[in-house]
């Protein structure tokens, strides 16, 4: 069984300062981990994943996240935002794929990230 | 290039009519999903298919729910009296293979509203 936690339903920072998605997971199997965002009227985009090997992940636009195996973690982080990056940020978790069974990803509840002008 | 697509891409039916939702994948991608997702919440896994066999149906929440995917490449969700909590939006995703580790690349989703 696997599940994702998503610590902040609503995180809002001003343009240019940092940004900090918590995350954290669940899963019987050595996981691999995404974060997909969502823009208004458009279709889930993955950001970057982690899949066992380099602990700190980088992904597009200047996204990051590290995962931490000790406190089950995941967080997405970012050094300065960006008004085009308000969107709906998903942390997911997939089993790892065995190929004989379940493959679905399993999504958190999303955060909803708002940038203030 | 060609992304996976979803058709309709907005649905009305009124309570009780059957609807079919459709899915065309990534040319070549082994693996699709559905996924539902209801207002205000994260994608839920429905069932996945790995070319044309439906490997799990775990996530189908009644059996008013079918997907079929006969010959591996284009995927049909179809929902049978629908009823008014089956309103949400519909995801299709696909992926190179079955492994967990791929990314699945989502379609822009049908959203069904049942009145």
């Amino acid at each position: 069984a696997q599940s994702v936690t998503q610590l902040d339903s609503h995180v809002s920072v001003s343009e240019g300062t940092p940004v900090l998605l918590r995350c954290n997971y669940s899963s019987s199997y050595s996981p691999s981990l995404f974060w997909y965002v969502q823009h208004p009227n458009k279709g889930l985009q993955l950001l970057l994943k982690y899949t066992s090997a380099a602990t700190l992940v980088k992904g597009i636009n200047g996204f990051e996240a590290e995962f931490k195996k000790s406190e089950t973690s995941f967080h997405l982080t970012k050094p300065s935002a960006h008004m085009s990056d308000a969107a709906e940020y998903f942390c997911v978790v997939s089993a790892g794929g065995s190929g004989g069974g379940a493959d679905g990803l399993t999504f958190g509840k999303g955060t909803h990230l708002i940038i203030q002008p | 290039g060609a992304g996976v697509s979803q058709s309709p891409r907005y649905k009305v039916a009124k309570r009780g009519q059957d609807v079919a939702l459709r899915c065309d994948p990534i040319s070549g991608h082994v693996s699709l999903f559905w996924y539902q997702q209801a207002l205000g919440q994260g994608p839920e896994f429905l069932t996945y298919f790995q070319n044309e066999a439906q490997l799990d149906k775990s996530g189908l929440p009644s059996d008013r729910f079918f997907a079929e995917r006969p010959e591996g490449s284009v995927s049909t969700l179809k929902i049978q009296r629908t009823q008014q909590e089956d309103s949400a939006v519909y995801l299709c995703a696909s992926s190179l293979d079955f492994r967990g580790a791929n990314e699945q690349f989502f379609g822009p989703g049908t959203r069904l509203t049942v009145l």
